[in-house]
């Protein structure tokens, strides 16, 4: 059975753009989690989507954006970036509430 | 929110040895995830364990819900061992996603 997949694994962006990273979960999982680790802050919750839904939010900006599809692939989006939000994104799937979480292998986002 | 530290932050082994890792947390909650993260950065699930023991060849972890800690037990430790091993804990019904991670314990096991 497939696992969590992240695209791209690798990104370098220059401040100021958007970037658009993308999970696919692992198939019958309809819940997508974010995180962002980051050597200072260690990993931190983004937001959930469940059905579509954004269900839970973490404490970001309103620059960190996500959508889930109704195939429960889920993106997300970093607009005008940041040297900050330089991090390894991950995304973690579950089939439901309580039923543990797998890891995807994660992006790592290098703004410069 | 909910607290999660996890001891020691460091540890150093020689191949063999067996070791422990604690991690304590501030509430009750849902779920308790092991995980040890590769040199590439996944997450690789250990346990899921809110609560009792389990085992899993050289691995096993206990969690006491009531006195809320987790324990990891790692026997006859290699050097594929090395990494940094999380504690996270999700807590109540409508922390839908949420896991909250520990700081990591960093292990190196040399040859």
């Amino acid at each position: 059975k497939a696992g969590v997949t992240q695209t791209p694994r690798y990104l370098i962006k220059t401040r100021g753009q958007q970037v658009t990273l993308s999970c696919s979960p692992i198939s019958g999982h309809r819940s997508v989690s974010w995180y962002q680790q980051t050597p200072g802050q260690g990993l931190q919750f983004l937001f959930e989507y469940f059905s579509e839904t954004q269900r839970n939010k973490g404490n970001f900006p309103g620059r960190f954006s996500g959508r889930q599809f109704s195939n429960s692939r889920s993106e997300m989006n970093v607009s005008t970036l940041e040297l900050g939000d330089s991090a390894l994104y991950l995304c973690a799937s579950s089939l439901r509430q309580g039923d543990g979480y797998t890891f995807g292998s994660g992006t790592r986002l290098t703004v410069v | 929110g909910i607290q999660v530290e996890q001891s020691p932050p460091d540890l150093i082994l020689q191949e063999g040895a067996n070791s422990t890792l604690r991690c304590n947390f501030s509430d009750s909650v849902n779920n308790l995830q092991w995980f040890h993260q590769n040199p590439w950065g996944q997450l690789i699930n250990l346990f899921y364990i809110p609560s009792g023991t389990k085992q899993n060849g050289r691995l096993s972890a206990t969690t006491v819900a009531t006195e809320r800690y987790s324990l990891l037990y790692i026997s006859s430790s290699q050097t594929t061992d090395s990494g940094v091993y999380f504690c996270a804990v999700e807590e109540g019904s409508t922390s839908y996603g949420k896991l909250t991670f520990g700081q990591g314990t960093i292990l190196t096991v040399h040859p």
